[in-house]
This record gives C-alpha cells, sequence and structure tokens, in this order.
C-alpha cells in the first residue's frame, strides 16, 4: 500500500535555485494538499487542489507554485529558492471533505528542504 | 479565522501510566471536525483519532480516547496505558464542514519514560 509518496525525501538548494517536490498518491483522492512545518509553528498550507487542474491557494502560498496536470500527481514548485524556504514539505491528499465528511487527510512521508 | 492551540510543547509520562493531552479551538462554525495526528521520529503524520462535533460520544480507539467539550471548545487527549512506541509529536488539527483545509496546532512533544 504506497498511499501518498514524496519525492525527493531530501535536497539541499542554494539561494535561487529551482526545484519541483513530486506527490503521488494511488488513492484515487480528489483532493491533494501541500503542507510546510517549521518548528514551534506546526503544520501551514501552502496550497491545494480539489481535482485535477484546478489549484488554489492556502495560508502561505508566496514563493511556491503548483500544478495538478494528473489526478494522482501534485507538484509544488520553488521558482528562486530563499533560505526562509528551509522547512520540512509534507503532500497530503483525502476524499471530498463533503459526504464522509470525517474522512481524514492521508500524509506523505514528507522532504526536508535546507536552503543554503 | 479559525485557530487551534495548543498549550503544552512538552509532557512527559510514565510506561504504563495515562497522559491527557489539551488542545483547545477557537471557531465560529457549528458543523466541523476535530483530529489527532501522530508524528514519530519518522516524520509520518499518522491519524490518531477523530471526532465529529455534532456527536456528543468521545471518540475512543483502543488506548487512545478524546475528552470533547464542545461549549467549552477544548479537545483533550487522553493516552492510557502508555508505550514506549507512543514517544512522538502529537499535533491537534480543525477542519470545518465541508470545508478542505486542516488548521493544525503547534503541537506537543510526548516522552515515554521507563
Amino acid at each position: 500500500n504506497a498511499g501518498v509518496t514524496q519525492t525527493p525525501k531530501f535536497r539541499v538548494l542554494k539561494t535561487g535555485q529551482s526545484m519541483t517536490l513530486l506527490c503521488a498518491q494511488d488513492m484515487n483522492h480528489e483532493y491533494m494538499y501541500w503542507y510546510r512545518q517549521d518548528p514551534g509553528m506546526g503544520l501551514r498550507l501552502i496550497h491545494y487542489s480539489v481535482g485535477e487542474g484546478t489549484t488554489a491557494k492556502g495560508e502561505v502560498p508566496d514563493g511556491y507554485n503548483v500544478s495538478r496536470l494528473k489526478k494522482q500527481n501534485f507538484l509544488l514548485g520553488l521558482e528562486s529558492a530563499a533560505p526562509s524556504q528551509t522547512s520540512v514539505y509534507f503532500c497530503a491528499s483525502s476524499y471530498p471533505p463533503w459526504g464522509a465528511s470525517n474522512q481524514p487527510q492521508h500524509f506523505g512521508d514528507g522532504t526536508r528542504l535546507s536552503i543554503l | 479565522a479559525q485557530t487551534v492551540t495548543q498549550s503544552q510543547p512538552e509532557m512527559s509520562v510514565q510506561e504504563a501510566e495515562t497522559v491527557t493531552l489539551s488542545c483547545t479551538y477557537d471557531t465560529s462554525e457549528s458543523d466541523y471536525y476535530l483530529f489527532w495526528y501522530k508524528q514519530p521520529p519518522s516524520r509520518q503524520m499518522i491519524l490518531v483519532i477523530r471526532q465529529e462535533a455534532y456527536k456528543q460520544q468521545n471518540a475512543t480507539e483502543n488506548r487512545f480516547s478524546v475528552n470533547f467539550q464542545k461549549a467549552a471548545k477544548s479537545f483533550s487527549l487522553k493516552i492510557s496505558d502508555s508505550q514506549l512506541g507512543d514517544a512522538a509529536m502529537y499535533f491537534c488539527a480543525y477542519r470545518a464542514g465541508g470545508g478542505n483545509k486542516l488548521t493544525f496546532g503547534t503541537g506537543t512533544q510526548l516522552k515515554v519514560e521507563l
């Protein structure tokens, strides 16, 4: 049972470099999310998607872009990395929140990203 | 905006004892859902327990149970018969009914001692 898979697991970048984090889920979930986790601040929502071809801003979207070209994949891009983006990034997926609204979000194992 | 507050950055418990982690939240919604997630050192986010606001009965999952006080907007997690494997960061999270965003607290680091 793969669930939610994130690649890479670790990455070190220099300031100004770009990169893309990949999230893949095999649960046929409509909704997908990107969070960042910083010490003492819990998880904060960056962007999310409610279906293939859709994206929306979360709580802390600046400096990031996302794309959802396929239902199973949700990509998070950093066009010009900054030290403030050093964090652990989590992807999650879920069924739509209506109907069985207690359905939880399923998380990947996270990507530790360091920007020097 | 909804907020979730976990006022205990760290907690310790002896193995086999019981510990309660606190969580309070602020919302004007009447329909919402509350969750506790566990994050061990492996960094995985693991769902521990969930509670629907419209249910008066407190949720229970084996050794884990909640004390949901809707009027007080309190959602504490009780871990009974604590085990070494329970050592982790615990996050309380809120989602409005029909909403698609989870709001997390800042977490409580639980240590389990022999």
